[in-house]
Protein backbone atom coordinates (compact mmCIF):
# COMPACT_ATOMS: atom_id res chain seq x y z
CA UNK A 1 0.00 0.00 0.00
CA UNK A 2 1.15 3.78 -0.60
CA UNK A 3 1.27 5.55 2.88
CA UNK A 4 0.53 9.38 2.81
CA UNK A 5 1.48 11.45 4.86
CA UNK A 6 0.56 15.00 5.69
CA UNK A 7 2.32 17.41 7.52
CA UNK A 8 1.95 19.51 9.85
CA UNK A 9 -1.64 17.72 11.67
CA UNK A 10 -3.08 21.05 12.56
CA UNK A 11 -2.31 24.41 12.32
CA UNK A 12 -3.22 27.81 13.26
CA UNK A 13 -3.97 30.62 10.88
CA UNK A 14 -5.37 33.78 10.50
CA UNK A 15 -7.87 35.19 7.71
CA UNK A 16 -5.91 36.75 5.20
CA UNK A 17 -2.94 34.27 6.11
CA UNK A 18 -1.47 32.66 3.25
CA UNK A 19 -1.19 28.81 4.47
CA UNK A 20 0.85 25.66 2.89
CA UNK A 21 0.27 21.86 4.03
CA UNK A 22 2.38 19.34 2.82
CA UNK A 23 1.90 15.65 1.21
CA UNK A 24 4.54 12.89 1.40
CA UNK A 25 3.24 9.79 -0.62
CA UNK A 26 5.61 6.16 0.84
CA UNK A 27 6.52 5.62 -3.20
CA UNK A 28 6.19 7.95 -6.48
CA UNK A 29 2.64 8.56 -7.64
CA UNK A 30 3.68 11.10 -10.53
CA UNK A 31 0.88 13.67 -10.54
CA UNK A 32 -2.30 11.34 -9.07
CA UNK A 33 -3.05 13.33 -6.23
CA UNK A 34 -6.11 14.45 -5.18
CA UNK A 35 -7.04 17.80 -2.47
CA UNK A 36 -10.05 17.60 -0.16
CA UNK A 37 -11.57 19.75 2.06
CA UNK A 38 -13.81 18.33 5.15
CA UNK A 39 -16.08 20.64 7.30
CA UNK A 40 -17.61 19.10 10.53
CA UNK A 41 -20.25 16.74 10.02
CA UNK A 42 -19.79 17.13 6.04
CA UNK A 43 -18.58 14.80 3.27
CA UNK A 44 -15.28 15.52 1.81
CA UNK A 45 -15.55 18.24 -1.59
CA UNK A 46 -12.81 18.00 -4.52
CA UNK A 47 -11.22 20.90 -4.20
CA UNK A 48 -7.66 20.00 -6.26
CA UNK A 49 -7.15 16.93 -8.96
CA UNK A 50 -4.12 15.06 -10.60
CA UNK A 51 -1.94 17.44 -8.41
CA UNK A 52 -2.65 20.82 -9.60
CA UNK A 53 -5.81 21.06 -11.41
CA UNK A 54 -8.78 23.71 -9.99
CA UNK A 55 -12.08 21.53 -9.56
CA UNK A 56 -14.93 23.66 -10.76
CA UNK A 57 -16.54 26.22 -8.75
CA UNK A 58 -13.50 26.03 -6.15
CA UNK A 59 -12.03 29.43 -5.85
CA UNK A 60 -8.48 30.52 -7.37
CA UNK A 61 -6.99 30.75 -4.05
CA UNK A 62 -6.49 27.45 -3.53
CA UNK A 63 -3.71 25.69 -6.04
CA UNK A 64 -1.66 22.68 -5.62
CA UNK A 65 1.71 21.73 -6.73
CA UNK A 66 3.91 19.05 -6.77
CA UNK A 67 5.00 15.37 -8.78
CA UNK A 68 6.36 12.20 -7.53
CA UNK A 69 6.20 11.86 -4.02
CA UNK A 70 6.10 15.97 -2.36
CA UNK A 71 3.18 17.95 -2.85
CA UNK A 72 1.52 20.87 -1.46
CA UNK A 73 -1.46 22.67 -1.22
CA UNK A 74 -1.57 26.29 -0.82
CA UNK A 75 -4.31 28.92 0.23
CA UNK A 76 -3.68 32.13 -0.75
CA UNK A 77 -5.79 34.70 1.18
CA UNK A 78 -7.07 32.65 3.78
CA UNK A 79 -11.26 33.01 4.06
CA UNK A 80 -13.53 32.13 6.91
CA UNK A 81 -14.84 29.37 5.55
CA UNK A 82 -11.65 27.89 4.61
CA UNK A 83 -11.40 26.58 8.00
CA UNK A 84 -11.40 22.62 8.02
CA UNK A 85 -9.42 19.93 7.36
CA UNK A 86 -7.88 19.10 4.34
CA UNK A 87 -6.87 15.60 3.01
CA UNK A 88 -4.91 14.35 0.30
CA UNK A 89 -5.44 10.93 -1.15
CA UNK A 90 -3.82 9.04 -3.99
CA UNK A 91 -4.66 7.42 -6.88
CA UNK A 92 -2.11 5.99 -8.31
CA UNK A 93 -3.09 2.22 -7.01
CA UNK A 94 -5.26 0.58 -5.51
CA UNK A 95 -6.00 0.84 -2.65
CA UNK A 96 -6.55 4.03 -2.79
CA UNK A 97 -5.25 6.14 0.14
CA UNK A 98 -5.93 9.19 2.24
CA UNK A 99 -3.58 10.99 4.17
CA UNK A 100 -4.60 11.50 8.28
CA UNK A 101 -5.16 15.32 7.44
CA UNK A 102 -4.29 18.34 7.86
CA UNK A 103 -6.74 20.89 10.23
CA UNK A 104 -6.64 24.64 9.85
CA UNK A 105 -8.01 26.26 12.80
CA UNK A 106 -8.17 29.72 14.04
CA UNK B 1 -26.02 18.12 -11.15
CA UNK B 2 -25.60 14.16 -9.94
CA UNK B 3 -26.81 13.26 -6.04
CA UNK B 4 -25.82 10.14 -3.85
CA UNK B 5 -28.26 9.57 -1.01
CA UNK B 6 -26.92 6.82 1.56
CA UNK B 7 -29.79 4.87 3.58
CA UNK B 8 -29.63 2.00 6.02
CA UNK B 9 -29.62 1.31 9.48
CA UNK B 10 -27.74 3.06 11.78
CA UNK B 11 -27.12 0.37 14.62
CA UNK B 12 -25.89 -3.03 14.25
CA UNK B 13 -25.13 -5.76 16.51
CA UNK B 14 -21.64 -7.03 16.70
CA UNK B 15 -20.67 -10.20 14.76
CA UNK B 16 -23.74 -9.69 12.66
CA UNK B 17 -23.55 -7.94 8.92
CA UNK B 18 -23.63 -4.16 8.04
CA UNK B 19 -25.57 -2.86 4.60
CA UNK B 20 -26.12 0.04 3.12
CA UNK B 21 -27.38 1.36 -0.30
CA UNK B 22 -26.19 4.14 -1.56
CA UNK B 23 -29.37 5.73 -4.21
CA UNK B 24 -28.01 7.82 -7.41
CA UNK B 25 -30.07 10.64 -9.18
CA UNK B 26 -28.87 12.80 -12.07
CA UNK B 27 -26.39 9.85 -13.43
CA UNK B 28 -26.58 6.48 -14.26
CA UNK B 29 -24.47 4.26 -12.31
CA UNK B 30 -23.90 1.98 -15.63
CA UNK B 31 -21.98 4.86 -16.47
CA UNK B 32 -19.24 5.47 -14.06
CA UNK B 33 -17.27 4.22 -11.05
CA UNK B 34 -18.81 3.93 -7.53
CA UNK B 35 -17.53 3.56 -4.49
CA UNK B 36 -17.47 3.14 -0.01
CA UNK B 37 -15.37 5.44 1.98
CA UNK B 38 -15.50 5.37 5.70
CA UNK B 39 -14.42 7.62 8.54
CA UNK B 40 -14.35 6.30 12.12
CA UNK B 41 -15.59 9.43 14.37
CA UNK B 42 -12.87 11.68 14.59
CA UNK B 43 -10.40 9.73 12.74
CA UNK B 44 -9.42 9.85 8.86
CA UNK B 45 -10.83 8.71 5.71
CA UNK B 46 -10.55 4.97 4.86
CA UNK B 47 -11.33 3.53 1.05
CA UNK B 48 -13.34 0.59 1.26
CA UNK B 49 -13.59 -0.23 -2.22
CA UNK B 50 -15.22 0.79 -5.92
CA UNK B 51 -17.74 -1.36 -8.57
CA UNK B 52 -17.80 -0.35 -12.02
CA UNK B 53 -21.14 -1.84 -13.99
CA UNK B 54 -21.07 -5.39 -13.74
CA UNK B 55 -17.38 -5.87 -13.95
CA UNK B 56 -15.40 -7.27 -11.11
CA UNK B 57 -15.60 -5.13 -7.97
CA UNK B 58 -12.10 -3.73 -6.29
CA UNK B 59 -12.04 -3.91 -2.82
CA UNK B 60 -9.23 -2.18 -0.08
CA UNK B 61 -7.40 -6.15 0.89
CA UNK B 62 -7.91 -4.54 4.63
CA UNK B 63 -11.29 -5.73 4.32
CA UNK B 64 -11.44 -7.43 1.14
CA UNK B 65 -12.37 -10.88 3.07
CA UNK B 66 -15.51 -9.23 4.67
CA UNK B 67 -16.71 -6.97 2.18
CA UNK B 68 -19.00 -7.07 -0.85
CA UNK B 69 -20.23 -4.11 -3.46
CA UNK B 70 -22.70 -4.83 -5.86
CA UNK B 71 -24.56 -2.61 -8.17
CA UNK B 72 -28.83 -2.40 -8.62
CA UNK B 73 -29.09 -0.86 -12.05
CA UNK B 74 -33.03 -1.31 -12.41
CA UNK B 75 -32.76 0.87 -8.97
CA UNK B 76 -29.65 3.20 -10.41
CA UNK B 77 -28.11 1.66 -6.66
CA UNK B 78 -25.61 0.10 -5.25
CA UNK B 79 -25.01 -1.24 -2.28
CA UNK B 80 -22.04 -2.17 0.78
CA UNK B 81 -22.33 -5.18 3.01
CA UNK B 82 -19.76 -5.81 5.72
CA UNK B 83 -19.73 -9.07 7.86
CA UNK B 84 -18.99 -10.27 10.79
CA UNK B 85 -18.62 -6.33 12.37
CA UNK B 86 -16.84 -4.95 15.16
CA UNK B 87 -16.70 -2.00 16.81
CA UNK B 88 -14.12 -1.03 14.72
CA UNK B 89 -16.10 -1.00 11.90
CA UNK B 90 -18.30 2.43 13.69
CA UNK B 91 -18.23 5.27 11.28
CA UNK B 92 -19.63 7.29 8.90
CA UNK B 93 -20.03 5.45 5.69
CA UNK B 94 -19.70 7.51 2.30
CA UNK B 95 -20.59 6.65 -1.04
CA UNK B 96 -18.74 8.48 -3.40
CA UNK B 97 -18.19 8.70 -7.45
CA UNK B 98 -15.34 8.29 -8.74
CA UNK B 99 -14.18 9.88 -12.22
CA UNK B 100 -12.04 8.26 -14.18
CA UNK B 101 -9.72 8.95 -17.24
CA UNK B 102 -6.13 8.47 -18.63
CA UNK B 103 -4.20 10.50 -15.78
CA UNK B 104 -7.16 11.39 -13.86
CA UNK B 105 -8.73 9.37 -11.07
CA UNK B 106 -10.81 11.72 -8.06
CA UNK B 107 -13.97 11.13 -6.01
CA UNK B 108 -15.91 14.24 -7.56
CA UNK B 109 -19.41 13.52 -5.47
CA UNK B 110 -19.90 12.27 -1.94
CA UNK B 111 -22.98 11.45 -0.20
CA UNK B 112 -24.11 13.33 2.93
CA UNK B 113 -22.87 9.58 4.76
CA UNK B 114 -24.47 7.75 6.86
CA UNK B 115 -23.41 7.00 10.50
CA UNK B 116 -23.25 3.32 11.64
CA UNK B 117 -22.53 2.19 15.25
CA UNK B 118 -21.75 -1.11 16.03
CA UNK B 119 -23.00 -2.02 19.44
CA UNK B 120 -24.93 -4.74 21.40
Amino acid sequence: DIQMTQSPSSLSASVGDRVTMTCRASQSIRAYLNWYQQKPGKAPNLLIYAASSLQNGVPSRFGGSGSGTDFTLTISGLQPEDFATYYCQQSFSTPLTFGGGTKVEI
Amino acid sequence: QAQLRESGPGLVKPSETLSLTCTVSGASISSFYWSWIRQPPGKGLEWIGYIYNRGSPNYNPSLKSRVTISPDTSKNQFSLKVNSVTAADSAVYYCARLLTGATIHYFDLWGQGALVTVSS
